[in-house]
């Protein structure tokens, strides 16, 4: 099975502090998307960032940055300046097949600590 | 709407029962998504659709669950007697344009219906 992996289920970060989240997935397509999306405890689904597999570029949104490996198939999601609202669950997830699905990891939680 | 709408928030169901939920996708989107995020946070892709027509079902428990998007309607998902195990939130995303030439265009995703079955 084509998997994403978050290897992290828990984190915890100081307010002011950098966090990096891991993700690493398996895939055989050559074009495909990743995205990193924020759940707080509302469970509402809010995108964070996303990435194109063919641009080598790394995606930057604000304080959120990602860290791309085609190669190594990895997409980590470094959060710069934590914040209290940052704190939530992180889901790493992939477009599969040409129906553009997505396939998510497990989530980490992130707490961030006043 | 700018957002993508579902109703109900909540649904409680006795095991047997059936359960319809609801989604208004964003105007303008073409495309719906329904996820299932089980207690354990974990989605799994259930149906899509490309306006009424059915995109990819490859996820669909085919024997208890339906799905329709009609002209001028929201879209439904319906449970024909629900288990314990199908408690959940169900999630609805929308995208606007679906991989055209090499591009994908972002899933938006509604607040959910958190369906519990007794």
């Amino acid at each position: 099975a084509q998997t994403v992996t978050q290897s992290q289920p828990e984190m915890s970060v100081q307010e002011a502090e950098t966090v990096t989240l891991s993700c690493t997935y398996d895939t055989s397509e050559n074009n495909y998307y990743l995205f990193w999306y924020k759940q707080p405890p509302s469970r509402q689904m809010i995108l964070v960032i996303r990435q194109e597999a063919y641009k080598q570029q790394n995606a930057t949104e604000n304080r959120f940055s990602v860290n791309f490996q085609k190669a190594a198939k990895s997409f980590s999601l470094k959060i710069s300046d934590s914040q209290l609202g940052d704190t939530a669950m992180y889901f790493c997830a992939r477009t599969q097949g040409g129906s553009e699905k997505l396939v998510f990891g497990k989530g980490t939680k992130l707490t961030v600590n006043p | 709407g700018e957002e993508v709408a579902q109703t109900p928030k909540h649904l409680v169901r006795g095991e047997g029962q059936k359960a319809k939920l609801y989604c208004a996708p964003i105007k303008g989107h073409s495309y719906v998504f329904w996820y299932q995020q089980v207690l354990k946070n974990e989605f799994k892709f259930l149906i899509s659709f490309q306006n009424e027509n059915v995109f990819d079902e490859t996820g669909m428990p085919k024997e208890r669950f339906s799905a329709k998007c009609l002209p001028n309607s929201p879209c439904s998902l319906e449970i024909q007697a629900t288990k314990l195990e199908d408690s959940a939130v169900y999630f609805c995303a929308s995208s606007q344009t679906l991989g055209l030439a090499g591009t994908t265009d972002t899933q938006y995703f509604g607040p959910g219906t958190r369906l519990t079955v007794l």
